[in-house]
């Protein structure tokens, strides 16, 4: 298996654009994270997806963030207006039935938000 | 919410073992300690886990002592790849939901 795929692996975008981030997790895993790490803060988790349903989004900074799986094998974080203080990686992990079972982290999106 | 402490940094030897303290007093008995490690400029993956025995595999031991309020990631033979940072986990939030709370964790620098 491929493991979680993310991209892009980079992005740079100016302040009030529109980000996409996009997360492929591994085959079969009923569960997905999207977590966000920052010097100041750490690694956070900002939604977490159970068979393609938002369970928790209590991390979601604020409206301007927004995440959806319409399927399976995909997930979508999108930022909309970014700024910069939403410049950060952000990771995608994915599980298998339980979000306490061992999570499978992506390479991350790393975003600068000029 | 149960919370744990770790020092902020540790280092090693290169093939020497390696104990990485966790304190997490406030644990309540149904939570599970949870280890991950990053590697530089990688996402976290996962070391290893247990509730109440200590428990081994092929990328550590995790030792817990009799009272719960504390925990050691044992790494047998600390190589150059196993710098990273190591984050020590309970669970965290109540009901059916539960989140994986990542804290600062410890800083291991592997010297050759």
């Amino acid at each position: 298996d491929a493991g979680v795929i993310q991209s892009p692996r980079h992005e740079v975008t100016e302040m009030g654009q529109e980000v996409t981030l996009r997360c492929k997790p591994i085959s079969g895993h009923d569960y997905l994270f999207w977590y966000r790490q920052t010097m100041m803060r750490g690694l956070e988790l900002l939604i977490y997806f159970n068979n393609n349903v938002p369970i928790d989004d209590s991390g979601m900074p604020e409206d301007r963030f927004s995440a959806k799986m319409p399927n399976a094998s995909f997930s979508t974080l999108k930022i909309q207006p970014s700024e910069p203080r939403d410049s950060a990686v952000y990771f995608c992990a994915s599980s298998f039935q339980g979000i306490w079972n061992e999570q499978f982290f992506g390479p991350g999106t790393r975003l600068t938000v000029l | 919410d149960a919370k744990t402490t770790q020092p902020n940094s540790m280092e090693s030897n290169e093939e020497e073992p390696v104990h990485l303290p966790c304190n997490h007093s406030t644990i309540s008995g149904t939570d599970y300690i949870h280890w991950y490690r990053q590697l530089p400029s990688q996402g976290p993956e996962y070391v290893i886990h247990g509730l109440t025995s200590n428990v081994n595999n092929r990328m550590a031991s995790l030792a817990i002592a009799e009272d719960r309020k504390s925990s050691t990631l044992i790494l047998h033979r600390a190589t150059l790849r196993d710098a990273a940072v190591y984050y020590c986990i309970l669970r965290d939030g109540g009901g059916s939901n539960y989140k994986l709370t990542f804290g600062k964790g410890t800083l291991l620098t592997v010297n050759p």
